[in-house]
């Protein structure tokens, strides 16, 4: 069965650089949701969007924005990289905003140096 | 202050007999919840989850019990395999808000 790709899945970046991850949800999946791990700890809700528009938001810096295109697929961009910003980055997506569980995708591991 | 809580960061049980994960929640909002596995590298795997209005779902070998009173519920996989070696991570959301809050997770190391 397909699952939720993200790219890329390892990026390196330097301190004020920027980012973009991109996530591809399951298809027919309406919903992501981006989470962040920073080492040893649990995954942090950034932010999620549903057809296209933002659901919710949580813990997700102002220097950070996403959004969810018209083929579902979502970006996350980072802007004025920072050292703590260095974490693993999920993406998971569901079948409906209404639909409880969430599949996640492999991650992105970003180190700013 | 963390809503979900795992108390055990690692638990190690024999081949065949059972493992018992436990988390504990704070948020009386919560209404759904869900256990993911996750091997390093990899993204968290979906197990099982549970409803607030039930006290028990069953998928296999795996169960996880609901107990609302207490704010508390736990995985139970029986038999343990030696590949059910993972963190497993609790994680919690409500009806009005779909972000799931995670617990810190517990490495199960399962003996051969």
């Amino acid at each position: 069965a397909a699952g939720v790709i993200q790219s890329p899945r390892h990026l390196i970046k330097e301190k004020r650089e920027t980012a973009t991850l991109k996530c591809y949800p399951i298809p027919r999946h309406d919903t992501v949701y981006w989470y962040q791990q920073g080492p040893g700890q649990d995954p942090q809700f950034l932010i999620s969007f549903y057809e296209k528009m933002q659901s919710d938001k949580g813990s997700i810096p102002d220097r950070f924005s996403a959004q969810q295109f018209s083929d579902y697929h979502s970006e996350l961009n980072m802007s004025s990289l920072e050292l703590g910003d260095s974490a693993l980055y999920f993406c998971a997506s569901s079948q409906t905003v209404y639909q409880e569980t969430q599949y996640f995708g492999p991650g992105t591991r970003l180190l700013v140096l | 202050d963390q809503q979900v809580k795992q108390n055990s960061p690692s638990l190690s049980v024999q081949e065949g007999r059972i493992s018992i994960l436990n988390c504990d929640y704070t948020n009386s909002m919560f209404d759904y919840f869900l256990w993911y596995k996750k091997y390093p590298a990899e993204g968290p795997t979906f197990l099982i989850s549970i409803s607030s209005i039930k006290d028990k779902n069953e998928d296999g070998r795996f169960t996880v019990f609901l107990n609302k009173s207490a704010k508390h519920l736990s995985l139970h996989i029986v038999p343990s395999q030696p590949g059910d070696s993972a963190v497993y991570f609790c994680a919690a959301g409500s009806g009005s808000a779909r972000q799931l809050t995670f617990g810190s997770g517990t490495q199960l190391t399962v003996l051969p």
